[in-house]
């Protein structure tokens, strides 16, 4: 499997300023996705990264307060703009589709842990 | 709103019982997955069913995917206190879709 790391890991923002999250891996992938979640609740997809082109925003989230970037195949930035308390949560890297894998399973990078105060 | 239901939403268990977490989708899955969650952890991939009636078995874990491809269900045997952590099941609901949708979980805590 591959080997995800995100930073940083955690961090305590002041509403109204943005946080960019960062998602390295260790391989090149075929798909990088991003979710959200919030204490004791489930995994909500917010966006599908796509390399060399815009990221797949799901039902809820837009690329104005969720803008993600994808350069190459093995990194991924996600921002959180304009925070407010409500964005406090973690956030998980996923990648699909390791060199010789199947595209079907997911694997998590370890989340960064976001307060908004 | 949430198609991926999960029940129940936790269980607590003395070590050594059994434990059944059941998933049930709102559509027909392409295929079922199940993610192991460590408190303060990251999911973690178990297992993949893509058949339907398929049943798969890991030590004390056994996974099965129901006849319409729509329920699944996980069911640990002799629990023991590694075990504690919240179960997702996730399935892709339209066949070649990349995306998952994760059930609600079950939070396992375990009673030494």
């Amino acid at each position: 499997s591959a080997v995800i790391s995100q930073k940083p890991s955690r961090d305590i923002c002041q509403r109204g300023t943005s946080l960019t999250i960062q998602c390295q891996v260790d391989s090149q992938v075929t798909m990088m996705f991003w979710y959200r979640q919030q204490p004791g609740q489930s995994l909500t997809l917010i966006a599908t990264a796509n390399q060399g082109s815009e990221a797949t925003y799901e039902s809820g989230f837009v690329i104005d307060k969720f803008p993600i970037s994808r350069p190459n195949l093995t990194f991924s930035t996600l921002t959180v703009s304009n925070m407010s308390p409500e964005d406090s949560s973690i956030y998980l890297c996923s990648v699909g589709g390791p060199a010789g894998g199947s595209t079907d399973t997911q694997y998590f990078g370890p989340g960064t842990r976001l307060t908004v105060l | 709103g949430q198609q991926v239901m999960q029940i129940p939403q936790y269980q607590h268990v003395q070590e050594g019982e059994d434990f059944t977490t059941y998933c049930n989708s709102s559509t027909t899955l392409s295929n079922i997955q199940w993610y192991k969650q460590r408190p303060g952890g990251h999911p973690v991939f178990l297992i993949q069913l893509v058949k339907s009636g398929e049943v798969k078995k890991q030590k004390r874990l056994t996974f099965q995917f129901g006849e319409a491809k729509k329920n699944s269900s996980l069911h640990i045997t002799a629990t023991q206190t590694t075990d504690v952590g919240t179960y997702f099941c996730a399935g892709h609901l339209n066949f070649g879709n990349e995306k998952l949708t994760f059930g609600t979980g079950t939070r396992l805590t375990i009673i030494p």
